[in-house]
């Protein structure tokens, strides 16, 4: 089975400054995916950023970077330069193939953060 | 850039009532889902089709509920007698491969039973 623990029910990081959110995991899968998400007051679910468990190097989209420590089982989000669009709840996920073939999505109870001004 | 659609944003139903969430996934995607977030907690599987059927489906995936795609675009998700424990944030989600790059959600239809 797949788990994904997030450690921090809330944050709160100063407009500008840099944040990590935590995400550790637990599985025994040779392969999967780890996604990061964000979700806003109004509900939706966007996607931020994906690392392949076999990529050799962090991914990166825009401000945001996944530190990726496979030995230590961590995959934290690194958002740059906070803006306050940024308050918002983050989940991270998982994929993996005992998910089964589909390899549906394993969350975390996610952390919600606030940027303030 | 491709969206997952869902309708109706938002839907009351009155316990015992059938309802039906529809989803329009992504064109050439080939695996599609449906979550589930009770307010305030974790977003939960429900269940993944592929291939015309379904692939995968959690514990919460009982015989009230039914998925179907009816057609070449749409992704139903059936409750067939709602209960108060139903509201929830019902997404949608598809990927090409699956479990990969591109795992997109709908914005979600949030079901409330009264």
């Amino acid at each position: 089975a797949q788990k994904i623990t997030q450690t921090q029910p809330g944050m709160f990081v100063q407009e500008k400054e840099a944040v990590t959110l935590d995400c550790t995991y637990d599985t025994s899968d040779p392969s999967y995916g780890l996604f990061w998400y964000k979700q806003p007051s109004s509900g939706e679910m966007i996607f931020l950023i994906y690392q392949g468990s076999y990529d050799q190097q962090n991914a990166t989209e825009g401000r945001y970077s996944l530190n990726f420590q496979k030995a230590r089982k961590s995959a934290n989000l690194v958002i740059s330069a906070s803006q306050l669009g940024d308050s918002a709840m983050y989940f991270c996920a998982m994929s993996g193939i005992s998910s089964g073939s589909a390899r549906q999505l394993t969350f975390g109870s996610g952390t919600q953060l606030t940027v303030l001004p | 850039e491709p969206e997952v659609t869902q309708t109706p944003s938002h839907q009351v139903t009155q316990m015992g009532q059938e309802v039906i969430l529809r989803c329009v996934p992504i064109s050439n995607h080939l695996y599609f889902y449906w979550y589930r977030q009770i307010l305030g907690q974790k977003v939960e599987f429900l269940v993944s089709f592929y291939n015309n059927e379904i692939s995968e489906k959690s514990e919460i995936f009982d015989d009230q509920f039914s998925v179907e795609r009816p057609d070449g675009s749409n992704f139903t998700l059936k409750i067939r007698s709602t209960k108060l424990e139903d509201s929830a944030m019902y997404f949608c989600a598809s990927t090409l491969r699956g479990g990969d790059y591109g795992y997109t959600f709908g914005s979600g239809t949030r079901l409330t039973v009264v």
